[in-house]
């Protein structure tokens, strides 16, 4: 049972470039998580999904879009990367049923240079 | 705005000692509280969940309370051991079917031998 998984789980990018990061779980949940953990800040929400085909802001949204396309993939993608952008990137799903625990994948180190 | 404050931001225990950590909350209306473990590297994984009728609840050598009177939950880690090192963070969730959780920044704890 895989859970949640993250692709990829390090990178690094230079200022400007854009890329994709995804997350795919098999638990059949319905809604889907980005967040952003930074050191003493921890995990802010970037944006979220609460079923296929639907997205919504978080907390820190700017620079970053997402897409549901398939109930068991989320996409968060950078446009155009900023040093600010630095961080672990964290996938959660919850269950419709018990949305109070959250599954999440291992993490991507993102570093922008 | 419903905030989760963690105390203390970090502690040092030493291997077998035991220790407290607290999760004091502003969410309202409540509808649960979880306490999560994050292992350096990986994503959070939940240890227990309290509700508001809940007051105690045990898992192996951790065990959560909750005052929602007071709005305060504590994280009791009996005879410690080194694989105890990791983040603890503290998450309330609204009742009413909000689909965001409030998260806490998490208390760093290091278990020396």
């Amino acid at each position: 049972n895989a859970g949640v998984t993250q692709t990829p789980k390090f990178r690094v990018l230079k200022t400007g470039q854009s890329m994709t990061l995804l997350c795919a779980q098999d638990m059949n949940h319905e809604y889907m998580y980005w967040y952003r953990q930074d050191p003493g800040m921890g995990l802010r929400l970037i944006h979220y999904s609460v079923g296929e085909g639907t997205t919504a802001k978080g907390e820190v949204p700017d620079g970053y879009n997402v897409s549901r396309l398939k109930k068991q993939n989320f996409l968060l993608g950078l446009e155009s990367a900023a040093p600010s952008q630095t961080s672990v990137y964290f996938c959660a799903s919850f269950s419709l049923e018990d949305y109070t625990e959250a599954f999440f994948g291992q993490g991507t180190r993102l570093t922008v240079v | 705005k419903n905030q989760v404050e963690q105390s203390p931001q970090s502690l040092i225990i030493l291997e077998g000692k035991n220790c407290t950590l607290q999760c004091n909350y502003t969410v309202s209306p409540f509808s649960n509280l979880r306490w999560y473990k994050q292992d350096t590297g990986r994503g959070p994984v939940s240890l227990t969940i309290m509700t508001f009728s809940e007051n105690t609840k045990s898992n192996g050598r951790y065990t959560a309370t909750l005052d929602a009177d007071t709005k305060q939950s504590s994280l009791h880690i009996t005879a410690s051991q080194l694989s105890d090192s990791a983040s603890y963070i503290c998450v309330v969730r609204l009742s009413g079917g909000s689909y965001i959780p409030t998260f806490g920044r998490g208390t760093s704890l290091i278990v020396h031998p």
